[in-house]
């Protein structure tokens, strides 16, 4: 089955500085990605959409210039957090769309767990 | 928002089904009806999916009622490892439509 890797899987930082999480998708072209993130016991919430070669699309709420979204190639999305503070720690997740059209299922990575200090 | 609505937690005895229902009334007729599910601390895990046909694969069974307003994911011999938070997504099929979670169902496989 598709495979999407999402790295790291945990980070530790400092406050006021940028973490960066990538997302691959390892054995198919993904011309859309999404990012999520989760806080403790509660569900999934959408951030944005990327789509490869063009600006991310945000969810009302979601500061663009907080979290940078870059998909510049049909395997690789990465969300950067820039100056992290700790209400930034969650659990990020990114999804992947598989470009064939007849592929209707949705991708997750392992997620990665950014604790902020 | 999220257009389903399912019970908050249920309990299942190990080797017994399991039985998820979940209600989605404002379905439209071209979206369908997806599971995953999420064990603590891992990316979510697509179980399966439906329009208007009852699914099965290796994973489970989708039974969607005729008039398409509510589902039930069947787990036929759950497992301890079945443990998890399982989530009933209504998506449309349009290539940027993301999946939209709600609160889910904590299924607890008990021993």
């Amino acid at each position: 089955g598709a495979v999407v890797s999402q790295h790291p899987s945990r980070v530790i930082c400092k406050s006021g500085t940028s973490v960066k999480i990538e997302c691959r998708s390892l054995d198919f072209q993904a011309t859309t990605m999404f990012w999520y993130r989760q806080f403790p016991k509660q569900s999934l919430m959408l951030m944005a959409t990327s789509n490869e070669g063009s600006k991310a699309t945000y969810e009302q709420g979601v500061e663009k210039d907080k979290f940078l979204i870059n998909h510049a190639s049909l395997t690789l999305s990465t969300l950067t957090v820039t100056s992290a503070h700790p209400e930034d720690s969650s659990f990020y997740i990114c999804s992947a769309r598989d470009r064939e059209v007849f592929r209707e299922k949705l991708f997750f990575g392992s997620g990665t767990q950014l604790s902020v200090l | 928002d999220a257009k389903t609505t399912q019970p908050p937690s249920m309990d299942c005895a190990e080797g017994r089904a399991a039985n998820l229902p979940c209600n989605h009334s404002t379905i439209s007729g071209n979206e369908y009806v997806y599971w995953y599910r999420q064990i603590h601390s891992q990316g979510p895990q697509y179980i399966i999916h439906g329009l208007k046909n009852n699914e099965t694969n290796e994973m489970a069974s989708l039974i969607i009622t005729e008039d398409r307003k509510s589902s039930t994911l069947i787990l036929p011999h759950a497992t301890l490892r079945d443990t998890a938070v399982y989530y009933c997504i209504v998506r449309g099929l349009s290539g940027n439509t993301p999946l939209v979670f709600g609160k889910g169902t904590r299924l607890s496989v008990i021993a």
